[in-house]
């Protein structure tokens, strides 16, 4: 079965400051998909990022970055240089490539960056 | 750049009454679906729908609800007799392919509609 774990349910840290949010996945199916979302106070699921299950190369895009390794299941997300705008919640998410239709989202981590 | 539309943001009805939730995908889009969010928890796929059918539904979706595409645009997600538990957040969303996978983008969120149960 499909599951998405995210343990920490809060990060708060100091603007400037680089965060890491972890996220570990586990899915029967070879081919799959991950997701990050956004969600700011506002309440709208902002699309960060997807990465399918050939591709491990990692990315980077401005400030955030993503690492994704499957030899332990993780796709961990790095904000360098955190940003007071930053403050929000984070959602890991799964979606299966063989022929599922929903994606799965993990708990969230909710970040606080303070000034 | 296209965006999935939903109405209204903030819905407000009695426990026990009807309430449908409307939502706009993006027109060349197949597949959509209805996703909810409880208020501070994770967000819970509810149904997925295509080709005029539920192609996959989980064990929220029971049959107080429904779901329908009435014409060529809106797609809607009816609760037939609200319960306070029904209060969250349902977000529409759709995709071009089978869960937003095989395409450069995933499924497209719509901003959600915000239900409150009284």
């Amino acid at each position: 079965a499909q599951k998405v774990t995210q343990a920490q349910t809060e990060i708060s840290v100091v603007e400037k400051e680089d965060v890491t949010l972890d996220c570990v996945y586990e899915t029967r199916d070879t081919t799959y998909y991950l997701f990050w979302y956004k969600q700011p106070p506002s309440g709208e699921l902002v699309f960060l990022i997807r990465r399918n299950s050939f591709d491990e190369q990692n990315e980077i895009s401005g400030r955030y970055s993503w690492n994704f390794q499957k030899s332990t299941s993780s796709f961990n997300f790095t904000i360098t240089a955190s940003q007071v705008v930053d403050s929000a919640v984070y959602f890991c998410a799964l979606s299966e490539g063989g022929g599922g239709f929903k994606t799965i989202f993990g708990a969230g981590t909710r970040l606080f960056v303070k000034a | 750049e296209p965006e999935v539309t939903q109405t209204p943001s903030h819905q407000v009805t009695q426990m026990g009454q009807e309430v449908i939730l409307r939502c706009v995908p993006i027109s060349n889009h197949l597949y959509f679906y209805w996703y909810r969010q409880i208020l501070g928890q994770k967000v819970e796929f509810l149904v997925s729908f295509y080709n005029n059918e539920i192609s996959e539904k989980s064990e929220i979706f029971d049959d107080q609800f429904s779901v329908e595409r009435p014409d060529g645009s809106n797609f809607t997600l009816k609760i037939r007799s609200t319960k306070l538990e029904d209060s969250a957040m349902y977000f529409c969303a759709s995709s071009e392919h089978r869960g937003g996978a095989y395409s450069n983008q995933p499924q497209h969120f719509g901003d959600g509609t915000r239900l409150s149960i009284l």
